[in-house]
């Protein structure tokens, strides 16, 4: 069965420092990969995805993750963080089959300091 | 064009009373699933469906029960709750196709005493 998971529960940096956040995953083909933001009290908003081709994917909002398969990651990066990503992101995978199950890392939460 | 949209907002019920949480979807989106999401357990799926009169258990179904008699409206129900539900729940909706982008809703909060 497929897992994901995100070594980091917790990550404060200062606003305009670069960030990246750590997602590895487990899952015997070509995975879908994605990036999730969620904001207080707010659902889920996809930051990008992972299907084939290009490794480093571009999202919305200013970032960008890397595929890199000898390592089973799938690390979202940013190069200047602002304020308002203040958020807790979420790595997943999505399974290939009649039904797109999508499983979850249990997030990491962002602080940014001014 | 509201996406998904998901009733109530908060919840306090008392342990033993039933409740059902709605969740609808105005894409035409043939799948749709409901989470529950933890501390420190991120989200873990409930139940899904693979289009209307099809329904089948995640790898957290006991205690609640689903059907989906439209493609637009996935109620979800607990029928006798217990603390251990206690927890914020989300409705999510994709479309048939390889996309496997899901649409999510702005959750429930239940709290059970």
């Amino acid at each position: 069965a497929q897992s994901v998971t995100q070594p980091d529960i917790h990550i404060t940096v200062s606003e305009g420092a670069s960030l990246e956040l750590r997602c590895n995953y487990s899952y015997g083909a070509t995975p879908y990969l994605f990036w999730y933001v969620q904001s207080p009290g707010q659902g889920l908003q996809l930051l990008l995805k992972y299907f084939s081709g290009d490794t480093l994917v571009q999202g919305i909002k200013g970032f960008e993750a890397e595929f890199k398969r000898s390592q089973s990651s799938f690390n979202l990066r940013k190069p200047s963080v602002h304020w308002s990503d203040a958020a807790e992101y979420f790595c997943a995978v999505g399974v290939s089959g009649g039904y797109q199950k999508v499983t979850f890392g249990t997030g990491t939460k962002l602080q940014v300091i001014p | 064009n509201a996406g998904v949209t998901q009733t109530p907002k908060f919840q306090v019920l008392k342990t033993g009373q039933s409740m059902t949480l709605q969740c609808a979807q105005d894409m035409n989106h043939e799948y749709m699933s409901w989470y529950r999401q933890d501390p420190g357990m991120g989200l873990r799926l409930i139940h899904y469906s693979v289009g209307a009169g099809i329904t089948d258990q995640g790898e957290v179904p006991n205690g609640y029960n689903v059907s989906r008699s439209t493609t637009e409206d996935f109620p979800l129900r607990l029928l006798s709750a217990a603390p251990s539900q206690t927890s914020v729940y989300f409705c999510a909706s994709s479309r048939q196709g390889g996309s496997y982008e899901q649409y999510f809703g702005p959750g429930t909060r239940l709290t059970v005493t």
